[in-house]
Formats: structure tokens, sequence, C-alpha cells
């Protein structure tokens, strides 16, 4: 089966710019989920889609990052305006819906490494 | 915070020999994954075991899992220089949505 798709693979901008990142998870997985991930420490997650709705954003900076996944399919993260700190890798993940599958076993993609200058 | 601790945060051995990486925990768990990470790639998930179980293997792996102390350990066994990756543990807690909350990592490091 085809992996979680995610692009670009790598974006530098300056502060205060825009940018954004699109996932395609896995065919049939319901749940993605939004992580980042500093350099040298473990992912966070920002946040977590059920189809189309949204189960978790609480770690999500809410004044400049955005998420949506309109269709219940594909998914696009934005950062508007971007600061230092958020330069990062920003991984997208897949999962069947736990009540189905009996974990929440996660796919991710290959992730979208940005730099702010 | 629900966030796992790893330890060693670092460990370089001789390629043949064991590793053995450490996760502690806050909370109550539903179960507990381990997951590597290659450098530049995205996470590939290893192993889960439940919170009703003690001790879990695949291949080189042997995982435990100590709920009175929340704590997990990762064996793997018979290292390769391809095993040279950053492995993390994550939680999946009671409380609030399934969400994973994953670790600080522990980077292992098999020197040929």
């Amino acid at each position: 089966e085809a992996g979680v798709a995610q692009s670009p693979r790598y974006k530098i901008i300056e502060k205060r710019q825009s940018v954004a990142f699109w996932c395609n998870p896995i065919s049939g997985h319901a749940t993605l989920y939004w992580y980042q991930q500093i350099l040298g420490q473990g992912p966070k997650l920002l946040i977590q889609f059920q189809n189309n709705g949204v189960v978790d954003d609480s770690q999500l900076p809410k004044d400049r990052f955005s998420a949506e996944r309109l269709k219940g399919v594909d998914s696009t993260l934005k950062i508007q305006p971007a600061k230092l700190e958020d330069s990062a890798v920003y991984l997208c993940a897949s999962s069947l819906t736990p009540r189905i599958s009996g974990a929440n076993v996660l796919t991710f993609g290959a992730g979208s490494r940005l730099t702010v200058l | 915070s629900q966030q796992g601790e790893e330890d060693p945060q670092a460990l370089s051995i001789q390629e043949g020999e064991n590793a053995t990486m450490n996760c502690s925990y806050k909370t109550s768990i539903n179960n507990l994954q381990w997951y590597r990470q290659n450098s530049g790639r995205g996470l590939v998930h290893l192993i889960l075991i439940r919170s009703n179980e003690r001790e879990k293997h695949s291949g080189r792996l042997r995982v435990t899992l100590d709920t009175s102390k929340k704590s997990s350990s990762l064996l793997i066994t018979a290292s390769r220089a391809a095993d040279t990756a950053s492995y993390f543990c994550a939680t999946d807690h009671l409380q609030g949505a399934q969400k994973l909350v994953f670790g600080q990592g522990t980077r292992l490091t098999i020197n040929p």
C-alpha cells in the first residue's frame, strides 16, 4: 500500500512569511495527525483529526497555526506568520480508527523540514 | 505532562552487542509503543505492548512493561549497523482522546 505522502520535503522562509504543508494519508485511515519535531526532541502533537473533525488541537498555537481536512482525506497545515522557533520537522501521520483496529498505531510520512531565517 | 522520559539519551555500542533503552511515564496507559526514526526520515512503528501484557517479542526486539513502576524497556539483541537510529516510546493514555504522547528518544549508534 502507498505510504503517507507529504510535501514539500524542505522549505526555507524568512520570519513573518507564511508556509503551507500538505499531507495525504493512507487510504482508509480515518485519523490524521500533525506533529512538530524540533531537532533533538520527540514529536509533539499539534492537531488530530477524525475524518474531517478536530479531535484534539490543545497544543496548536492558534494565533499562527491552522490546519484543515476538508473532505476527510488530505490535510493542509499552515503557519502565518512564521517565527524563528517554528523551525522544525512537521510530521504527518495517519491511523485506522482505534475502535476498529484495537490500538492507535501510527504510520508516518517522511516529514517536511522547515527552516525559518 | 504525560510525556514519557527515556533513558539514556544516547547510547553507543559495538555491533553484535545488545542495546537496552528505558522509558518511564506518569499516568495510566492503554498501551505503550516503540518507534524507530532513521536520520531525516519519519518514524516507523516497531512494537506495541498492551497494559495487561508484561513482555513481548518481535524478531530481535524484546519489550517489557511494568505498570506498577510505570516503565518499559526495549532490548535489541545482536545489534547491527542498520539499527543505528533514534528510538522513541509512545504512550496511549486512558484519559482524553486516543493520542500518542512521545518521549524525547534515545539516540542509538552501532559501531562496526
